[in-house]
């Protein structure tokens, strides 16, 4: 049981450049989500995908594509990147059972736009 | 409009002391609030969650309280270990889809 995995670790872009960053999670879990973390900051919801076939914009989702291939599979895609998007990407889904709710993170992407 | 807060962006705490950190938020209207760790260059790691409608949740070393007259949350790591050593943050979960907000974190250091 892997949980929430991510592709690549690191990435670096020129401006303008394009990326798919690549999530999946083992748990059987309905809602994926994509965050993005910068200094200083919590983290910030980019979009979020509440059951397979549905995606819904977050607070900063400008910039952004997502596509939900399958339950378990969440992508997110830069169509060309800019360096105000230098940020460490993290993927969650989660789950709510018996009145508990969590939420599970990947362990990061770092993309550096330069 | 920030709706989760964590005013200490720092806490220093003994080895086998009570840890207390705390979250006020401005939106009453959540199903759920979490507590996450994070340590540096990994992904934040789930810790413990309070449904609206309790006001205490325990597990392990790990107690939330949550007081609904003063929007304010708070975590309790007792007793407190060197390897608890991490930023904390704070969320809550309100509305549908259950999407999270984030405060902007606590870092937590445990000295030996």
């Amino acid at each position: 049981n892997a949980g929430v995995t991510q592709t690549p670790k690191f990435q670096v872009l020129k401006t303008g450049q394009s990326m798919t960053l690549q999530c999946a999670q083992d748990m059987n879990h309905n809602s994926m989500y994509w965050y993005r973390q910068d200094p200083g900051m919590g983290l910030r919801l980019i979009y979020y995908s509440a059951s397979e076939g549905t995606t819904d914009k977050g607070e900063v989702p400008n910039g952004y594509n997502v596509s939900r291939l399958n339950k378990r599979e969440f992508s997110l895609r830069l169509e060309s990147a800019a360096p105000s998007q230098t940020s460490v990407y993290f993927c969650a889904s989660s789950v709510v059972t018996s009145g508990r709710y969590e939420q599970y993170f990947g362990p990061g992407t770092r993309l550096t736009v330069t | 409009d920030q709706q989760v807060k964590q005013n200490s962006p720092s806490l220093s705490v003994q080895e086998g002391r009570i840890s207390i950190l705390n979250c006020d938020y401005t939106n009453s209207m959540f199903d759920y609030f979490l507590w996450y760790k994070k340590y540096p260059a990994e992904g934040p790691t789930f810790l413990i969650s309070i449904s609206s409608i309790k006001d205490k949740n325990e597990d392990g070393r790990f107690t939330v309280f949550l007081n609904k007259s003063a929007k304010h949350l708070s975590l309790h790591i007792v007793p407190s270990q060197p390897g608890d050593s991490a930023v904390y943050f704070c969320a809550n979960s309100g509305g549908s889809n259950y999407k999270l907000t984030f405060g902007k974190g606590t870092l937590l250091t445990v000295n030996p």
